[in-house]
């Protein structure tokens, strides 16, 4: 099982440009999310879903859009991008079901917006 | 809403010692599950250890434990017998049962391992 994956690892915009990050998770997991993490913060929610079609906002959602087309993966996208959204990004992927399971995380995507 | 706090930016441990990185949160909800995260220089997150708050007994898994004392809302972590590997920043983080497992993060403390 390769668990959660995030495609790109790197990637650098320029203000104004768009661009879709990718989540995907081979563990048949019903809930996923996106956080964004900031120096010297934890890590903020910024939309999730809880199964394939579904989305939500989170903590910090605006200038960001998700789809859940399919179970296994999310996708985070930046219509138009700001300085404000340099930042990491990490997905995450739960079961359903109430348990003590964590969160698996995707290493990480490094976002710089100039 | 949830709020996670964590109090101490860095913290410094020498090796071999035993360290206590704090975290207290708030919530008003009865359910609720408490996570401490492990960031190395690396970035991934690793999880290390949970705390349900309806457990009678606070949570161990090897050289981590969770001090879990309720009616002060707090959650410390405590890291015996440090090694140069727990260099990293932490995590502390609250679920509330039935909001869609979503996590509330504290800020993190950072922790250097000396020799």
């Amino acid at each position: 099982n390769a668990g959660v994956t995030q495609t790109p690892k790197f990637r650098v915009l320029k203000t104004g440009q768009s661009m879709t990050l990718l989540c995907a998770q081979d563990m048949n997991h019903e809930y996923m999310y996106w956080y964004r993490q900031d120096p010297g913060m934890g890590l903020r929610l910024i939309h999730y879903s809880v199964g394939e079609g579904t989305t939500a906002k989170g903590e910090v959602p605006d200038g960001y859009n998700v789809s859940r087309l399919k179970k296994q993966n999310f996708l985070l996208g930046l219509e138009s991008a700001a300085p404000s959204q340099t930042s990491v990004y990490f997905c995450a992927s739960n079961p359903a079901s109430v348990s003590t399971d964590t969160q698996y995380f995707g290493p990480g995507t490094r976002l710089t917006v100039l | 809403a949830q709020k996670i706090t964590q109090t101490q930016p860095g913290m410094f441990v020498q090796e071999k010692e035993a360290v206590t990185l704090d975290c207290t949160y708030d919530t008003s909800d009865p359910s609720y599950g408490l996570f401490w995260y492990k960031q190395p220089s690396s970035g991934e997150m690793i999880f290390l250890i949970y705390q349900g708050s309806y457990d009678q007994q606070n949570a161990t898994e090897g050289r981590y434990s969770l001090n879990f004392q309720k009616a002060r809302k707090s959650a410390n972590l405590v890291i015996s017998a440090s090694q140069l590997g727990d260099s990293a920043m932490y995590f502390c983080a609250m679920r509330v049962t039935g909001t869609a497992s979503k996590l509330t993060f504290g800020t993190g403390t950072r922790l250097q391992v000396t020799l």
